[in-house]
């Protein structure tokens, strides 16, 4: 059964980076016909998509995000993931990660993890 | 981007009751929606994909419709462990992905 373990601090400080990555388990990340997502969640708020990425290492991002987001990935360690830079209190939030579907949604999730901004 | 629209945004509802979500697309997405169900501190989980298709290991109680714009969520007989927050998204302009706003839903 696929999956999915977030991990990273889960406290950063306004103007510096966030880091977060994602692990992979019951499955390898390299598994054609599936990119790895990261979607957050700000407290009390909705879902609101960041980016994705295939194994190759193609890449989609929110456009709203763009400037700031990278993703990548780690084959060899079946982990992708994703840093946000230049964070502010607005991008406090519970981020996820999840097996992107492309056609099909998101699933499964990784149970997410609590990313606070503040000095 | 396209912008999706779920009403209402919160209701309540008895157990065995027959409830309907909407979700309404500000441009055409075909059948490129899914659902997804969320429990208060947990991740989202996907119900329906292709407006219709129900996930494995969904509860057959769960049914959706719609293409064009305008989609539903039915829960035939609601069930305890169906009140949550409810989500409709986008895939139509893949990778361009949005979610609506979701539809909570408490027990009466």
């Amino acid at each position: 059964q696929l999956q999915l373990q977030e991990s990273g601090p889960g406290l950063v400080k306004p103007s510096e980076t966030l880091s977060l990555t994602c692990t992979v388990s019951g499955g390898s990340i390299s598994s054609s016909s599936y990119y790895w997502g990261w979607i957050r969640q700000p407290p009390g708020k909705g879902l609101e998509w960041i980016g994705s990425i295939y194994y190759s290492g193609s890449t989609y991002y929110n456009p709203s995000l763009k400037s700031r987001v990278t993703i990548s990935v780690d084959t060899s360690k079946n982990q992708f993931s994703l840093k946000l830079s230049s964070v502010t209190a607005a991008d406090t939030a519970v981020y996820y990660c999840a097996r992107d579907k492309e056609v099909g949604g998101f699933d499964p999730w990784g149970q997410g993890t609590l990313v606070t901004v503040s000095s | 981007a396209i912008r999706m629209t779920q009403s209402p945004s919160s209701f309540s509802a008895s157990t065995g009751d027959r409830v309907t979500i909407t979700c309404r697309a500000s441009q055409g997405i075909s059948s490129y929606l899914a659902w997804y169900q969320q429990k208060p501190g947990k991740a989202p989980k996907l119900l329906i994909y292709a407006a219709s298709t129900l996930q494995s290991g969904v509860p057959s109680r769960f049914s959706g419709s719609g293409s064009g714009t305008d989609f539903t969520l039915t829960i035939s007989c609601l069930q305890s462990e169906d009140f949550a927050t409810y989500y409709c998204q986008q895939y139509y302009s893949y990778p361009l992905i949005t979610f609506g706003q979701g539809t909570r839903l408490e027990i009466k």
